[in-house]
């Protein structure tokens, strides 16, 4: 079974860093891209951020360009989010996410990590 | 842009739901589909415009292709009531719909 379990989540104080953990089994982790994707309170779906399965090419949002990096341990089965300089804009749930094999978008997701924004 | 309508959609149980999505260029079908509970991760409901994923009922059905796309419950159950969100995958940059919410009428 596809298990996806993010942690990490928690306070962060405006303009701090946080990084956030996505743990993966019961799949080849390291033959899967993965995406992270992030809803704000109330809102919508929005994709923040994408890795491929070997971690050479990552792509993000112009909302978190050089703020966010994507990266993973495949030894590990695990991917991380680093954010830095957070604002109020940046709270929400942040769900990791399977990129389906061979396409792009995500099959399996996570229960989500809330992360809160605020002094 | 990904653009879903309606917003809301109050339905009975067992009466068609129709939750349109529309693509400001074309995406060809490589658009998906989304159930989305609170609390609960988003589960995958179609792709490729059409194809149901495993596990999904047949009551869930997706057509279109191009710019205009639309996924069909054609008896919704009391567990399908929940935010639908549809997302375009031409690339990597996945854009999301802004959710249609199915409720009960």
């Amino acid at each position: 079974e596809v298990q996806l379990v993010e942690s990490g989540g928690g306070l962060v104080q405006p303009g701090g860093a946080r990084r956030l953990s996505c743990a993966a089994s019961g799949f080849s982790f390291s033959t899967y891209a993965m995406n992270w994707v992030r809803q704000a309170p109330g809102k919508g779906l929005e994709w923040v951020s994408y890795i491929s399965a070997s971690g050479g090419t990552t792509h993000y949002s112009d909302s978190v360009e050089g703020r966010f990096f994507v990266s993973r341990d495949n030894a590990r089965n695990t991917l991380y989010l680093q954010m830095n300089t957070l604002g109020a804009e940046d709270m929400a749930i942040y769900y990791c996410a399977r990129g389906y094999y061979g396409d792009y978008f995500p099959d399996y997701w996570g229960q989500g990590a809330l992360v809160t924004v605020s002094s | 842009v990904m653009t879903q309508s309606p917003a809301t959609l109050s339905v009975s149980p067992g009466e068609r739901a129709t939750l349109s999505c529309r693509a400001s260029q074309s995406v060809s079908s490589n658009l998906a589909w989304y159930q989305h509970k609170p609390g609960q991760a988003p589960r995958l409901l179609i792709y490729g415009a059409s194809t149901r994923a495993t596990g999904v009922p047949g009551r869930f059905s997706g057509s279109g292709s191009g710019t205009e796309f639309t996924l069909t419950i054609s008896s919704p159950q009391s567990e399908d009531f929940a935010v639908y969100y549809c997302q375009q995958y031409n690339s990597w940059l996945l854009t999301f719909g802004g959710g249609t919410k199915v409720e009960i009428k």
